[in-house]
């Protein structure tokens, strides 16, 4: 069975710039999480998606950050215009019917 | 009453010797207490997991220690080798409620001498 796949692995952008996180979580979970992981941190929920429908984002900057999950699997976060403060790992994670969540490798952004 | 408090925030332990993480939390309507392990450059993993029902889980070298009453469990590595260098997260959460999260500790850095 394949991990939950992230692209791109490291991503660099100078601030004020938009960048995007792609997300394929692993086959049948309908469940889809995005977190962020600062340095020496534990990973925050962003946003959880069942299927295609956002059930919690409250946690998610929506001034700046939106996320979308078409069709119920893969899933794009973005950022627009991005802050030097947005420098993190950007985790994607999947389960099945909210239980045991698997992470994906992340996504390391710097934001010059 | 969200957080899940962990220390050390690093740890150095021999090969062979015991590895001790604590944490503890405020949310009595937390009922999964899970332990997840951070290689660099990987995301977290799963190590194991307990529920409030029993006071210890035990799975080959890892072992969790839950005491309800005070709000704390710990993570036991025993037999700690090289390859245990890891971050280790706590965790907590409630299972079923659909809009619950986990929330996870700050972290421990261990690291185990050769």
């Amino acid at each position: 069975e394949a991990g939950v796949v992230q692209s791109p692995r490291y991503k660099i952008i100078e601030k004020k710039q938009p960048v995007a996180f792609w997300c394929n979580p692993i086959s049948g979970h309908n469940t889809l999480y995005w977190y962020l992981q600062n340095l020496g941190q534990g990973p925050e929920l962003l946003i959880r998606y069942e299927n295609e429908e956002a059930v919690d984002d409250s946690q998610l900057p929506k001034d700046r950050f939106s996320a979308e999950r078409l069709k119920g699997v893969d899933s794009t976060l973005k950022i627009q215009p991005a802050e030097l403060g947005d420098s993190a790992v950007y985790l994607c994670a999947s389960s099945r019917q909210g239980n045991e969540q698997f992470f994906g490798p992340g996504t390391r952004l710097t934001v010059l | 009453q969200q957080q899940v408090k962990q220390s050390p925030q690093s740890l150095i332990v021999q090969k062979g010797g015991i590895s001790i993480i604590n944490c503890a939390y405020e949310n009595t309507a937390f009922d999964y207490f899970p332990w997840y392990q951070q290689f660099p450059g990987k995301g977290p993993a799963l190590l194991i997991a307990i529920r409030p029902d029993v006071s210890e889980k035990k799975e080959g070298r890892f072992t969790i220690s839950f005491n309800k009453s005070a709000k704390q469990f710990s993570l036991h590595i025993m037999d700690s080798q090289p390859g245990d260098s890891a971050t280790y997260f706590c965790a907590a959460s409630r299972l079923g409620d659909r809009d619950d999260k986990i929330i996870f500790g700050k972290g421990t850095r261990l690291h185990i001498l050769p």
